[in-house]
């Protein structure tokens, strides 16, 4: 066990709708990022967000936000789904500037019809 | 940009026998972070072992070890003794960090399958 929790685990949403998904991060960790892992690859850093502000985005377009919050809770919000955006979304939690690993929750399996 | 190659898409082993899945990455930072996770179906990522680049010694953790080679850029994962609870997808990872926002972040590869035959 982790201590980071997703939800929800599975999740089937229409082309063009919006859709949030949750995070719960470790207890202490100050530091939440986003993963998005298509089928048979390798995770992509979508955005980081330390002490509620983002400092970092990957290759991603705007319409996908997020919100950090002070209680170790995060979202991510994709708006305008397409087809392309079914995929795994891995959260993660961390120290920023610490010596320490990145702690991943189960994911949140989305798919776009 | 920093990238990370596995050239593995699949590996088998026996169980007990000992198998090395592959890693190279290219960066131009002197100081840096390299993972391995595991991935089992469950799809949760678990690390395995972590190497600080400053450290010559190669990290050791139980049956997994690694042979980190810097000029080299090469960073591959030794599991010793395999078991059938190895069975996962392995992924290596290296932790950039933006030198103007701060952000760190990981930078995996593709992935390395890896099946254990009982």
């Amino acid at each position: 066990e982790t201590g980071v929790t997703q939800s929800p685990t599975h999740l089937i949403k229409t082309r063009g709708q919006q859709v949030t998904l949750r995070c719960s991060s470790q207890s202490g960790h100050n530091t939440v990022s986003w993963y998005q892992q298509a089928l048979g690859q390798g995770p992509q850093f979508i955005f980081q967000y330390y002490r509620e502000e983002e400092n970092g985005r990957g290759n991603f377009p705007p319409r996908f936000s997020g919100l950090q919050f002070p209680n170790y809770s995060s979202e991510l919000n994709v708006n305008a789904l397409e087809l392309d955006d079914s995929a795994l979304y891995l959260c993660a939690s961390s120290l920023l500037w610490g010596r320490t690993e990145a702690f991943f929750g189960q994911g949140t399996r989305l798919t776009v019809v | 940009a920093q990238t990370v190659t596995q050239s593995q898409p699949e590996m088998s082993v026996q169980e007990a026998e000992t198998v090395t899945l592959s890693c190279t990455y290219d960066t131009s930072e002197s100081d840096y972070y390299l993972f391995w996770y595991k991935q089992p179906p469950s799809r949760q990522m678990i690390l395995v072992i972590r190497q600080e680049a400053y450290k010559q010694q190669n990290a050791t953790e139980n049956r997994f070890s690694v042979n980190f080679q810097k000029a080299a850029k090469s960073f591959s994962l030794k599991i010793s003794d395999s078991q059938l609870g190895d069975a996962a997808m392995y992924f290596c990872a290296y932790r950039s960090v933006d030198e103007v926002q701060g952000a760190q972040k990981l930078v995996f590869g593709q992935g390395t399958r890896l099946t254990i035959n009982p």
